[in-house]
């Protein structure tokens, strides 16, 4: 079965260093996402994309977020300067066009801890 | 913008007994409520999902209602197994191509 893969699984950072997390959406799915979850909370939109630009992004989503599909395959989310409230769990989804509104399908998600 | 709360925040049940997990929204442009399965180490899973259209829909031991005028819908799950052991989150969506907005999230407890 079809399914969305990101990495890395996990990554330790030093605060105010770049960290890039990839994602793999599923192949014929044209519509993605990131969200993230701090640990115990629940999870939180971050941005929408769609047709390479970016469709919705959160009050969370600041200048210190981008996003980015270098290739037809990789959906990146880059954080330039992390810092120690980014510490979270993160999660790519997609959606492929004509599913309905809302079924995403997620990743398993990257662990980022900033120290 | 869309807010959606979700109770109860734990939720601890006897294997083989009923769980309700209920939900209410704030925006009446909502139009579809997804249920989300979210396993230890494991990004959210969709197990059910409901549109505004409908009130009741069921998938074998797992039921969702939504009462449109009151904003509330409601996950229903029976005869209970240890695999039910999770965190359920709620959501709500108003658009095709829009983001899903999650509740908190029901940790839910399977006790033998």
């Amino acid at each position: 079965e079809p399914e969305v893969t990101q990495t890395p699984s996990h990554q330790v950072t030093q605060m105010g260093q770049e960290v890039i997390l990839r994602c793999v959406p599923i192949s014929n799915h044209l519509y993605f996402y990131w969200y993230r979850q701090i640990l115990g909370q629940k999870v939180e939109f971050l941005v929408s994309f769609y047709n390479n630009e970016i469709s919705e992004k959160s009050e969370i989503f600041d200048d210190q977020f981008s996003v980015e599909r270098p290739d037809g395959s990789n959906f990146t989310l880059k954080i330039r300067s992390t810092k120690l409230e980014d510490s979270a769990m993160y999660f790519c989804a997609s959606k492929p066009s004509g599913a309905g509104a809302g079924e995403l399908f997620f990743g398993e998600g990257s662990r980022l801890t900033v120290l | 913008g869309e807010n959606v709360e979700q109770h109860p925040s734990t939720l601890s049940v006897q294997e083989g007994d009923s769980a309700v997990i209920k939900c209410t929204y704030s925006d009446s442009a909502s139009n579809y409520f997804p249920w989300y399965k979210q396993e230890l180490g494991k990004g959210p899973q969709l197990i059910i999902d409901i549109r505004s259209n409908v009130g009741e829909k069921k998938d074998q031991r797992i039921a969702v209602t939504l009462n449109k005028t009151a904003k509330h819908f409601s996950l229903h799950i029976t005869e209970t197994q240890p695999e039910d052991s999770a965190v359920y989150f709620c959501a709500a969506s108003i658009r095709r191509d829009d983001k899903i907005i999650f509740g908190k999230g029901t940790r839910l407890h399977i006790l033998p």
